[in-house]
């Protein structure tokens, strides 16, 4: 079955608590994004990647970390996480471009 | 800069009746554009999809958009809504650029759809 998982699902750490977040594809999609949603602001973009290798910036970096050895993993990293990372967060992939967005499960995470 | 904008946070229909989500654009150049469904608590669901050709389309669970290019929208509606649509839904665009502005895929922040019976 073509989909995108992410662990852990739930997770509740404390400030300053290195964590992450891992994020796994099976389609060999290019790109991949991790999106945080929050309410009243919808989905923002954390960072992406269009290849191995290859990633940018988002609406939202900082905090963050990302790395994408493989093309069917991209982790999100949080070295010092606060409070105000709390959120529920989305890894994503697409084959290209114009293709659909496949969404993982969702990951909500509460830093206290 | 490209924004999404969904004018309504939320939406109200009564079951049965024609029902419209709004999202207009500004992006440079002529974007791809998406729907998203969010059921409550589950991921993200595509809907449909605009790449090219016939400014009106078809998707999943009877739902269709008609992009304008003139207005910059690309509206989602619906002939007859179900109880069973309400959700939270997503517009999205994806510049069609080079460079930085090639993997990204910027969302609206989402209409509440509610169908009462």
């Amino acid at each position: 079955e073509a989909q995108v998982t992410q662990n852990p699902r739930y997770l509740i750490t404390v400030t300053g608590k290195k964590l992450t977040v891992t994020c796994s594809q099976n389609m060999n999609h290019e790109y991949m994004s991790w999106y945080r949603q929050d309410p009243g602001l919808g989905l923002r973009q954390i960072y992406y990647s269009m290849n191995v290798e290859v990633t940018d910036k988002g609406d939202v970096p900082e905090g963050y970390k990302v790395s994408r050895k493989e093309k069917r993993n991209f982790p999100l990293i949080l070295e010092s996480p606060s409070p105000n990372q709390t959120s529920l967060y989305f890894c994503a992939s697409r084959a290209g471009q114009f293709y659909e967005q496949y969404f993982g499960p969702g990951t909500r995470l509460t830093v206290t | 800069a490209q924004s999404v904008a969904q004018p309504e946070d939320q939406v109200n229909v009564a079951e049965g009746n024609p029902l419209t989500v709004k999202c207009t654009y500004s992006v440079s150049g002529n974007p791809y554009l998406f729907w998203y469904v969010q059921y409550p608590n589950r991921g993200l669901q595509f809907l449909l999809k605009y790449i090219t050709g016939d400014n009106l389309v078809k998707g999943s669970y009877g739902f269709e958009a008609e992009f304008n290019k003139s207005q910059t929208s690309f509206h989602l509606k619906k002939p007859s809504a179900l109880v069973s649509d309400s959700a939270l839904y997503f517009c999205a665009v994806s510049p069609l650029g080079r460079g930085s502005t090639l993997g990204r895929l910027y969302f609206g922040r989402g209409t509440q759809l509610t169908v009462w019976p």
